[in-house]
């Protein structure tokens, strides 16, 4: 257990609707990213958040949005869902900069299905 | 664009058998290469290379890096069925952000 808590496990909905996917990072990790991975797209870099505040973006789309709370814990928010966004949504913690030898713990993710 | 590159992208062995994993790396401002094992769900930390630390070694496990050819190897000896995972590689820069490879799928045989 790496101590990265995902909710929920699994959601199913349908294309144009909006869902929520919260983490809560290990106790003690100030960086909260979100990841998602599809089967031919492999892991993809979305955002990466320090200690509230926004640190990296990736590939994430304007549909997308996320933020870290002040005690740490992280929403993703995924609006006007499309099928392709069917995935699985990962989040990782870290105690403090990956540059500065911090590697990432990822929870066990959210598996989204749009139907 | 930052690329990180693995092979093969499948292996089957037999159990015992000894495996070695690829992973080559194009990554701005380099500064760390990770390796995970994501078994059924969350990617679990292996290594973690960087330039004050070129090879790991954790039981069965060992990995090594080149900096110059910008490539990194993953060892395993000995191996057993509960090494059966999809490995993967990752490379950091100077952003926080981390750049997988696509996995090299382990299938190990009894």
């Amino acid at each position: 257990d790496s101590g990265v808590t995902q909710t929920p496990k699994h959601l199913i909905t349908a294309t144009g609707q909006r869902v929520t996917l919260r983490c809560s990072p290990r106790s003690g990790d100030l960086s909260v990213y979100w990841y998602q991975q599809s089967l031919d797209q492999g892991l993809q870099f979305l955002i990466q958040y320090y200690n509230g505040e926004e640190r990296a973006k990736g590939n994430i789309l304007e549909r997308f949005s996320a933020q870290q709370f002040p005690d740490l814990h992280s929403e993703l928010n995924l609006s006007s869902l499309e099928l392709g966004d069917s995935a699985l949504y990962f989040c990782a913690s870290s105690a403090g900069p990956l540059h500065g030898g911090s590697p990432l713990h990822f929870g066990n993710g959210t598996r989204l299905t749009v139907t | 664009e930052d690329k990180v590159v693995q092979s093969p992208l499948s292996l089957v062995v037999h159990e015992g058998d000894t495996v070695t994993l690829n992973c080559s790396y194009e990554v701005t401002n380099f500064r760390s290469l990770l390796w995970y094992k994501q078994e059924k769900k969350a990617p679990t930390f292996l290594f973690m290379l960087t330039s004050s630390g070129i090879e790991k070694k954790s039981g069965r496990l060992s990995s090594i890096l080149d900096k110059k050819e910008l490539f990194s190897i993953l060892n395993i000896t000995a191996t057993q069925t509960g090494d059966s995972a999809v490995y993967l590689c990752a490379g950091g820069g100077g952003s926080e952000k981390l750049v997988f490879g696509k996995g090299t799928k382990l299938t190990v045989n009894p």
